[in-house]
This record gives C-alpha cells, structure tokens and sequence, in this order.
C-alpha cells in the first residue's frame, strides 16, 4: 500500500541533544512538508521540498534542519538551539511542485525531558 | 499578512447539521483546503474549492466566497465518529497556511 511512514511515532529527547525524525513516501510525490502541530494552535510549517537537492525554509525553520536527497526520504533534524522542541511533527507529501492536496503521515512525538 | 480564522470548539447533537466557518486573509490564493484530524492522528482530506459556490461530497459540503474571503464546511446527519478537529487552509502559491483548527464535539 501507498503512504507516508514516520518514525519513530514517540521520542523522548534530552535537553541539548539533536534528534532527527525519518519520512519516507512510496507515492512518487514531488513535494514533501514538515509541519508542527501543538496545542490551541494550527499546523506550522517548517520546511517544505518541491524536487530533489532543493529545500526552502517554511515560517518556523529556525532550530530545524532538513535535507532531501532522495525523492522518496525527507528527514527533519531537530537541533539543540530549537529552543521548544516538544511538539507533534507531521510530515505530508503532495503530487506535483504546487500545494495540491497532501497526504499526512501519522507523526511522531518528540518530548524533551 | 496572512491570517485563517475559525471558531476554537463547536458542539452538536447526533443527527444534527453543523456549519464550521472559516476567513482568510492571504495574499497568491489559489483555493481552500479542509482537512479532518481525530486526535493524535494525522489530518485526512476533505475538501477542496478553487471556484465560488458549494461543493457536496455526501454528508459533507465546502462553500467559498473568493470575494469575501470566506468558505464554511457543513457536516449534515451528524454521527458520533464525526467527532474530530476540521482544519481550514488556504493555498497560497506554493504551500498552504493552516488555521488553529475546531474542535467538534458530537454529544448522543
């Protein structure tokens, strides 16, 4: 079946520590998205992919960072100058290099202890 | 700016209709997603209007008004597993800005 896997789906993260979270589609979409969902608020992104080697910065990129080097991986890396790093991260994919409709992975949580 | 407003909780009664508003300030629009999430899971697609008018999928229709800047999601035959956050989001060039979300409760 096709989709997007995230993992992992809990990660408890010391203060300091970088973690990195893995999305992988087999959708042969183009584009892919991380975005970070807490409480009482909606769904921000912090970057986005629209092709492969290329990546732009979404409105929350700082303490993130990602790389896509291959069409079907876009691994978010959550660095120790993240300042509040627990939250809900979604990753979601969507066909062609515009915001077409976007398929969600189920998430992960990252707690920092 | 950009900027999604919807109402933060709703309740409503099992077999009812409910009506979820949502208004949007973005520049590049090009339509209007709606997105339901059941809690710790991942959003699933609804929706999606780029023209005026109302769409109907089921129990579940998505209007827009480009010119108001406005679009509502109606949920008719309410059931208990309806019971989840609706997202609104815009599409604006390339991405889409999400709303808070609301909240629906569907009480017996």
């Amino acid at each position: 079946d096709g989709g997007i896997t995230q993992s992992p789906k809990y990660l408890f993260r010391k203060e300091g520590q970088n973690v990195t979270l893995s999305c992988e589609q087999n959708l042969n979409h183009d584009a892919m998205y991380w975005y970070r969902q807490d409480p009482g608020q909606g769904l921000r992104l912090i970057y986005y992919s629209q092709i492969v080697n290329d990546f732009q910065k979404g409105d929350i990129a700082e303490g993130y960072s990602v790389s896509r080097e291959k069409k079907e991986s876009f691994p978010l890396t959550v660095t120790s100058a993240q300042k509040n790093p627990t939250a809900f991260y979604l990753c979601a994919s969507s066909l062609g290099s515009g915001a077409n409709v976007l398929t969600f992975g189920a998430g992960s949580r990252l707690t920092v202890l | 700016g950009q900027n999604i407003d919807q109402p933060t909780e709703m309740t409503a009664t099992e077999g009812a209709i409910v009506q979820i508003n949502c208004t949007y300030q973005t520049s590049g629009f090009n339509g209007l997603f709606w997105y339901q999430q059941h809690a710790g899971e991942a959003p699933t697609f609804l929706s999606y209007n780029v023209l005026d008018g109302l769409e109907e999928k089921g129990r579940f229709s998505s209007f827009l008004s480009r010119s108001k800047g406005y679009s509502y999601l109606l949920l008719k035959e309410l059931q208990m597993k309806d019971s989840a956050s609706y997202l609104c989001a815009a599409h604006n060039t390339d991405k889409l800005i999400f709303g808070t979300g609301t909240r629906l409760q569907v009480f017996p």
